[in-house]
Parts: structure tokens; C-alpha cells; sequence
């Protein structure tokens, strides 16, 4: 079946590095995704990695993907207290169909 | 537009009554998705649509609820009696259908009293 977890809740300092971690079920998956929700807002596409890819990044944000162990990471390098918010992994078969979301990992940066 | 529309930004309605959510997607995306955020939770997908055909709508909770899609244009999301759970904010999001990722709107926060 399809399920997608993720930590609830990171708290870090202004400046030091975040992790966010997700584990997903289905090895068919072909699209992994990294969307920030801020209060109030919707989702916004942060970035997103195929699954014959291992590494992207894209200015502070770096993704890791282990197929072997379905883990996907996010890495944002010098974090800032605009970046406190809710962080969600989602995966997807193929383009254009369905997202299957975690339930979130809220992150908070402190001064 | 610009960006993915949805109103009303805010629903508050009796139990029972029935409501219409509205999502105005993106110009020349033709896939159109419906998701179901309840409080301190993650995403659940409702409806997918290509165009006005709605190849997966394998995640509508019961028959109360309903969507419809004008071409590649507006959708409708119906909840038709409803009901405490039904509480939440529902997401539209759209895409091309050929690039990664999707446009989501703001939402409509749903609330039944």
C-alpha cells in the first residue's frame, strides 16, 4: 500500500542546519516531492527529485533520496526563522496523477 | 490567472446544509486536483481530473460527496448534508500534467457547525 511518514515536529537555531526526514512504502513510486506550508497558506513546491536520481539541490535546499531504503531527506543549510513552518514529503506514481502526502513535519527556527 | 483561485476563502455553514467549493485553476493546466487537510493534518487526496474527465476519484469520503469540471476550466467540489467531520480545509491544486509538482490555491476552510 501506499503510506508516507514523517516526524512531527524539528526545532533548530537560526543558522545551523535543518533535516527533514521521510520514509515511504511504495518502491513503484517515481516522484518524490518537498512542499512548505506556511500559516494560512496554501502549499508551495519547494523541489522535487526523480526516483533514478539520488541528489538534487537547488540553492540551500539539498534532497536525498535512498531507494533501497525509501528515505527521502531534506536539507536546508543555514536556516532562517522565515523558514519555520510545516514541511510535507509526497510521492507519486507518475506525472500528473495523485500525490500520497505525509502528515508533516513541523519545523521551528529559533533566534 | 496567475495562480490557483478557490472561494470562498472561508465556509461556515449548519449541519445538514449542503455547499459548493469553487476552484479556478491555473490557464492551460489540465489536470485538476481536490485534497482534504483537516486540522494538524497531512493531505488526503480526494479527485483528480484530466481535463473534464475524472479518471481517479477513488478518495471522495461517501456520496455526499461530489465535483464536476467545465473543459479545462473551473471545478466544482459539492459536500451535500453536511456533517461535523466534514470540517476542513479543502485544497485544489492544478498542473500541466507534464512538468514535476502542482499549483495549490489557498483553500477554502470549511467549517460546520
Amino acid at each position: 500500500g501506499e503510506d508516507v511518514e514523517q516526524s512531527l515536529f524539528l526545532s533548530v537555531r537560526e543558522g545551523d542546519s535543518s533535516v527533514i526526514n521521510c520514509t515511504y512504502t511504495d518502491s513503484s513510486s517515481t516522484y518524490l516531492y518537498w512542499y512548505k506550508q506556511e500559516p494560512g497558506a496554501g502549499l508551495q513546491l519547494l523541489t522535487y527529485i526523480f526516483s533514478n536520481m539520488d541528489m538534487k539541490q537547488d540553492q540551500r535546499l539539498t534532497v536525498l533520496l535512498n531507494k533501497k531504503d525509501k528515505h527521502l531527506s531534506l536539507r536546508i543549510a543555514d536556516t532562517q526563522t522565515g523558514d519555520s513552518a510545516i514541511y510535507f514529503c509526497a510521492e507519486s506514481m507518475n506525472q500528473g496523477g495523485k500525490l500520497i502526502f505525509g502528515q508533516g513535519t513541523e519545523l521551528s527556527v529559533k533566534p | 490567472g496567475a495562480g490557483v483561485s478557490q472561494s470562498p476563502s472561508n465556509k461556515v455553514t449548519e449541519k445538514g446544509k449542503d455547499v459548493e467549493l469553487r476552484c479556478d485553476p491555473i490557464s492551460g493546466h489540465t489536470a485538476l486536483y481536490w485534497y482534504r487537510q483537516r486540522l494538524g493534518q497531512g493531505l488526503e487526496f480526494l479527485i483528480y481530473f484530466q481535463g473534464n474527465s475524472a479518471p481517479d476519484k477513488s478518495g471522495l469520503p461517501s456520496d455526499r460527496f461530489s465535483a464536476e469540471r467545465t473543459g479545462e476550466s473551473v471545478s466544482t467540489l459539492t459536500i451535500q448534508r453536511t456533517q461535523q467531520e466534514d470540517s476542513a480545509v479543502y485544497l485544489c491544486a492544478s498542473s500541466v500534467g507534464t512538468g514535476g509538482g502542482y499549483t495549490f490555491g489557498s483553500g477554502t476552510r470549511l467549517t460546520v457547525v
